[in-house]
């Protein structure tokens, strides 16, 4: 079935830094989601992009769906930190397989204060 | 609105137990899914449903079963329950039309099985 890669696994940065992490995938999606996960709970929708080529931004988080429609990346800016956290892709393909929603591995944030 | 709710929060089964782990949106979302995390993992599909009625399998649909009578309940049941299972279990609810394709998450169920 599909898959998404996403990268990286996990960081671990300083308080006040840029944090980039991207989903990369074989086939195109329709819909890109950005999920932030903390611990003990359920994922939680940060952003949603909808077209190819879409910037959108959601306070300090941007991301932005790939023209090719294959990939899709989160920027965080001047991280803080409650910012620690899961952050999952998932794209959406109408029609597609597993309920058209495919999630990515993840990747784990970790902030030093 | 409530969103997506699942019950119980918590739960210990002994190896052999059955349970249904119970989800329900009140969205009128037609698409369902039951995920689990094991931990420092990801989210693997387990089953997923497009509507009422109509169900299927996902990435680790063995030792577990679904059942979508109505549009607002996806139940999932274990049979018997193993170790294996041990593990975090989320629902999520999704409503696929008019290019919106937002997926929304239940609190997410701790089951451990000993």
């Amino acid at each position: 079935g599909q898959q998404l890669n996403q990268s990286p696994q996990s960081m671990f940065i300083q308080e006040g830094e840029d944090v980039s992490m991207n989903c990369t995938s074989s086939s195109i999606f329709n819909t890109w989601l950005w999920y932030k996960q903390d611990p003990g709970e359920g994922p939680v929708l940060l952003i949603a992009l909808y077209k190819a080529g879409e910037l959108t931004s959601n306070g300090r988080l941007t991301a932005q769906f790939g023209i090719t429609r294959k990939d899709s990346f989160l920027n965080i800016s001047a991280s803080i930190p409650s910012d620690v956290g899961i952050y999952f892709c998932a794209g959406v393909n109408y029609g597609g397989s597993q309920g058209n929603l495919i999630f990515g591995k993840g990747t784990k944030l970790s902030v030093k204060p | 609105n409530a969103g997506v709710t699942q019950t119980p929060k918590f739960r210990i089964l002994k190896i052999g137990q059955s349970m249904t782990l119970q989800c329900t949106q009140d969205m009128n979302h037609n698409y369902m899914y039951w995920y689990r995390q094991d931990p420092g993992m990801g989210l693997k599909l387990i089953y997923y449903s497009v509507g009422a009625g109509i169900t299927d399998k996902g990435e680790v649909p063995n030792g577990y079963n679904v059942s979508r009578s109505t549009t607002e309940d996806f139940p999932l049941r274990l049979e018997l329950a193993a170790p294996s299972q041990t593990s975090v279990y989320f629902c999520a609810s999704s409503y696929p039309t008019g290019g919106i394709t937002e997926a929304f998450f239940g609190q997410g169920t701790r089951l451990t099985v000993v």
